[in-house]
């Protein structure tokens, strides 16, 4: 089965620096997609970025990049310039196209101070 | 407006007392699921479907009973709720093919509480 690990429960983040959150997958199949949620206070889950990963060029969203590792099943996600309207809990996921479900990790808090 | 709508948002209850959390699309999207989220555990599927009256279970359907009538519509029907289904509840819907496959349009959660 596959399986997401997000090995931070937390993080900080100074403010205008830059944060990488971690997150590494298990499955058996080559090609899947790979996705970061973020869930502010509000509840709300928000796509940050999406991977395809047939696709080895790593994906960006303005301050958002990730870094896709295929051989080592590692999908880490970057903020740079982080901005206070960045704290929130942020889950990794993994969907693959017949598993008709996104499996998602147990989600990083990032916390940014001022 | 693209949205998925769920309802009630909160709701405290008593164990045994059946209850609905409705949920509905307005993008007519094939797919559509349940998720509860509890700490540390991220978000668990508990049910999902395909298609109208094509309903499967997810990795904790225990406890819960889902039915898809209308492509727009997958409400959540629990019914003899115990503690233990105190939970943050999400329905999510997507297309099936396409350029976005994977990628999930969530409601905006309801908080459930059974005392």
């Amino acid at each position: 089965a596959q399986t997401v690990t997000q090995s931070q429960p937390e993080m900080s983040v100074q403010e205008a620096e830059t944060v990488t959150l971690s997150c590494t997958y298990d499955t058996s199949e080559s090609d899947y997609y790979l996705f970061w949620y973020k869930q502010p206070p509000s509840r709300q889950m928000i796509l940050v970025i999406r991977q395809e990963a047939y696709k080895q060029q790593n994906a960006t969203e303005n301050r958002f990049s990730v870094n896709f590792q295929k051989a080592a099943k590692s999908f880490s996600l970057k903020i740079s310039d982080s901005q206070l309207g960045d704290a929130a809990m942020y889950f990794c996921a993994y969907y693959w196209e017949y598993g008709n479900k996104l499996v998602f990790g147990a989600g990083t808090i990032l916390r940014v101070k001022s | 407006e693209a949205q998925v709508t769920q309802n009630p948002r909160y709701l405290i209850t008593v164990t045994g007392k059946k209850l609905t959390v409705t949920c509905s699309q307005n993008m007519n999207h094939e797919y559509m699921s349940w998720y509860r989220q509890d700490p540390g555990l991220g978000l668990r599927q508990i049910y999902y479907s395909m298609n109208v009256e094509v309903t499967d279970k997810g990795d904790v359907p225990e406890g819960y009973k889902v039915s898809r009538k209308e492509k727009r519509n997958f409400p959540l029907i629990l019914e003899s709720p115990s503690p233990n289904q105190t939970s943050l509840y999400f329905c999510a819907s997507s297309l099936i093919r396409g350029p976005n496959t994977g990628e999930l349009f969530f409601g905006e959660g309801s908080r459930l509480t059974v005392l």
